[in-house]
């Protein structure tokens, strides 16, 4: 068990750039989740896989944020045409069933500039 | 109303003090609950689930009301390694395991 990771750790962007994250679960989890946190705030839900299907996304995700787990293994997240507003942690776990807490990766720290 | 509402704090504690934090919680179909612990600029972490029936984890000890959807989380003899933020999380569908994040609460233990 190698934990989640989560690349790249840090990101700096300039607005209107597109940018990717990429997220690998614990190998055994089939549930894999994407939170962004801002400062202040507690992570806030983005969007759900189960194996490789997306089966939720939250009305935060716009359609500049696209999402994808395509062998059920790894998943990226990509946002287009960034924007200030996007600066932001973004997060990812993995659970093994609905009941579990979940594990959580370091994250990936967004900043647009 | 929020989802999960917690009360941001921050609380400043003497070392050995016993501190309680509180949080509610919306949806009454909401079937597990846990606090997670979350240190500046890192990533949160599973502190402890919370039973119906209450629970303990040495110095920690969670408590569930459902008919008040009210979730509590006790910590004796605080340490200053306590320092952090403790976030309530109730788990929002039962078919996805989405979990739904309070803002968090904000400890501070002082020698």
């Amino acid at each position: 068990d190698t934990g989640v990771s989560q690349n790249p750790r840090h990101k700096i962007t300039k607005r209107g750039q597109n940018v990717t994250f990429r997220c690998d679960p614990i190998s055994e989890h089939n549930r894999l989740y994407w939170y962004r946190q801002t400062l202040g705030q507690g992570p806030e839900f983005l969007t759900y896989f189960q194996n490789e299907a997306q089966l939720e996304k939250s009305r935060l995700l716009s359609d500049r944020f696209s999402a994808e787990r395509p062998k059920g293994s790894f998943s990226t997240l990509e946002i287009q045409r960034t924007e200030q507003g996007d600066s932001a942690m973004y997060l990812c776990a993995s659970s093994r069933t609905e009941n579990y807490g979940y594990t959580f990766g370091s994250g990936t720290r967004l900043t647009v500039v | 109303r929020k989802e999960v509402e917690q009360d941001p704090g921050p609380f400043n504690v003497p070392e050995g003090a016993t501190v309680a934090f509180n949080c509610t919680y919306s949806n009454s179909a909401s079937q597990s609950f846990f606090w997670y612990r979350q240190d500046c600029r890192k990533e949160p972490k599973l502190l402890m689930s919370v039973y119906s029936s209450g629970n303990e984890d040495g110095r920690f000890t969670a408590q569930l009301n459902r008919a008040s959807q009210y979730i509590s989380l006790l910590i004796r003899d605080s340490k200053l390694s306590d320092s952090a933020t403790y976030l309530c999380v109730v788990n929002w569908s039962s078919n996805t395991g989405k979990l739904i994040f309070g803002q968090g609460t904000t400890l501070q233990v002082k020698p």
